[in-house]
């Protein structure tokens, strides 16, 4: 039972284009959603989040948008940088009480940026 | 500031075999996080150690276990290895009162054979 889900595999976009990530979740309780962004032979590396009582958050090329209703948020980067080519992972946590909670990841999404 | 670091970064075992992982937090971190990442998938979290003891669990069987100690670093322990346990493990850190915030090491590729 995947409670968070990133349903395409892998993302192609040009330099200088919009790159959009995409995530579903099936549980109304979680607290936070995150995105990672992950090279090879490196753990995954924070990017960007958003509590759930929000329905975005910016920071520099990278903006969260969440629509509770839907349960669906996504990833936008603008515009898309060569560098940015990487596995990105959408990730949820429930907080206990003030007790951090475990993260649940997506398989993850491989973006491609083309010069 | 050393980040997460885990040692060692590549190991191969023979199924049947035990083998200890080895985490140090972010300077500062009191809290660790073990991850399992198998191939095309996205991590699966192990278990959780606050204060020495394990906070939170997944669904991973009693072969998996694990300790902190008084320095806040952790060793994960798996038990009776099989083909399936074959993954990257990853550690993470976080600070208590940040719940959400966690940072991750390079991860620890075990083959088992």
């Amino acid at each position: 039972d995947q409670q968070v889900k990133q349903n395409s595999p892998s993302l192609s976009v040009q330099e200088g284009r919009i790159s959009i990530l995409n995530c579903d979740y099936t549980n109304s309780m979680f607290d936070y959603f995150l995105w990672y962004k992950k090279y090879p032979a490196e753990g995954p590396t924070f990017l960007i989040s958003i509590s759930s009582i929000k329905d975005k958050n910016e920071d520099g090329r990278f903006t969260v948008f969440l629509n509770k209703s839907a349960k669906h948020l996504s990833l936008h980067i603008v515009p898309s940088q060569p560098g940015d080519s990487a596995v990105y992972f959408c990730a949820a946590l429930k907080n206990y009480g003030g007790s951090q909670g475990n993260l649940i990841f997506g398989k993850g999404t491989k973006l491609s940026v083309k010069p | 500031d050393a980040g997460v670091t885990q040692s060692p970064t590549h190991l191969i075992k023979t199924r049947g075999q035990q083998v200890t992982l080895r985490c140090s937090p972010k300077s500062g971190h009191d809290t660790v996080s073990w991850y399992q990442q198998a191939l095309g998938q996205g991590p699966q979290f192990i278990f959780q150690y606050y204060e020495e003891e394990e906070r939170q669990r997944g669904n991973f069987p009693d072969r998996f276990s694990g300790h902190q100690f008084p320095n806040y670093s952790s060793e994960l322990n798996v038990n009776a290895l099989l083909l399936g346990d074959s993954a990257l493990y990853l550690c993470a850190s976080s600070p208590t009162r940040l719940s959400y915030e966690q940072y991750f090491g390079p991860g620890t590729r075990l083959t088992v054979t």
